[in-house]
């Protein structure tokens, strides 16, 4: 059963333009959310995160939105750039005290190709 | 220098062989994870250890063991490698007081023939 679904296996944009990767989740005991970059060869590197408190987060160029009646979220990128073309994750954790704790359950990435 | 590193970065062994994977860290976190990393199913848990004492199975620990040497070693092992262990294996470190933030090692390229 996957808990955290990215539906679009991958995503192209042009330079300059925004690019929305969404994310879903399943389990209403999930409630804090992050966003990792993987380039090729490399781990993946945090990148923003958003608490089930909050419906949007913002750090220069990106920004995370989070619905949480429909159990959705989304990272907007603006303006796309080249070196933003990698594999994205969403992930997600529970609160203390349940079984997730402390732990991420990850989406299975989406590839986003920035084209110049 | 990396705060978080995994040897070997790449490998491959044939099928029966036991295998480790090793991780340290210098961040001075608490908490240590090992994942694989498939085509198509994302990052997965297979192990994780809150602190040196403290070791639990992740969502597929089956064919796996761990051990936890030191607050900063953490090391994955295939006690007999089979070919759909063949994937991408990362270790991550996390604060105990620093939020849910993970941060990620190179990862180590495994290939059972």
């Amino acid at each position: 059963d996957q808990q955290v679904k990215q539906n679009s296996p991958s995503l192209s944009v042009q330079e300059g333009r925004i690019s929305i990767l969404n994310c879903d989740y399943t389990n209403s005991m999930f409630d804090y959310f992050l966003w990792y970059k993987k380039y090729p060869a490399e781990g993946p590197t945090f990148l923003i995160s958003i608490s089930s408190i909050k419906d949007k987060n913002e750090d220069g160029r990106f920004t995370v939105f989070l619905n949480k009646s429909a159990k959705h979220l989304s990272l907007h990128i603006v303006p796309s750039q080249p070196g933003d073309s990698a594999v994205y994750f969403c992930a997600a954790s529970a609160d203390a005290g349940g079984t997730s704790y402390g732990k991420l359950t990850f989406g299975q990435g989406t590839i986003l190709t920035v084209h110049p | 220098d990396a705060d978080v590193t995994q040897t070997p970065r790449n490998r491959i062994t044939k099928t029966g062989k036991r295998i480790m994977l090793e991780c340290s860290q210098t961040k001075g976190h608490d908490r240590m994870y090992w994942y694989r990393q498939d085509p198509g199913l994302g990052l997965r848990l297979i192990y994780y250890s809150f602190d040196v004492k403290d070791i639990n199975k992740g969502e597929i620990s089956d064919g796996y063991s761990v051990s936890r040497q030191a607050q900063a070693k953490f090391s994955l092992s295939l006690e007999s490698a089979i070919p759909n262990q063949t994937a991408l294996y990362f270790c991550a470190t996390s604060d105990s007081g620093g939020g849910e933030t993970q941060y990620f090692g190179p990862g180590t390229r495994l290939l059972v023939l």
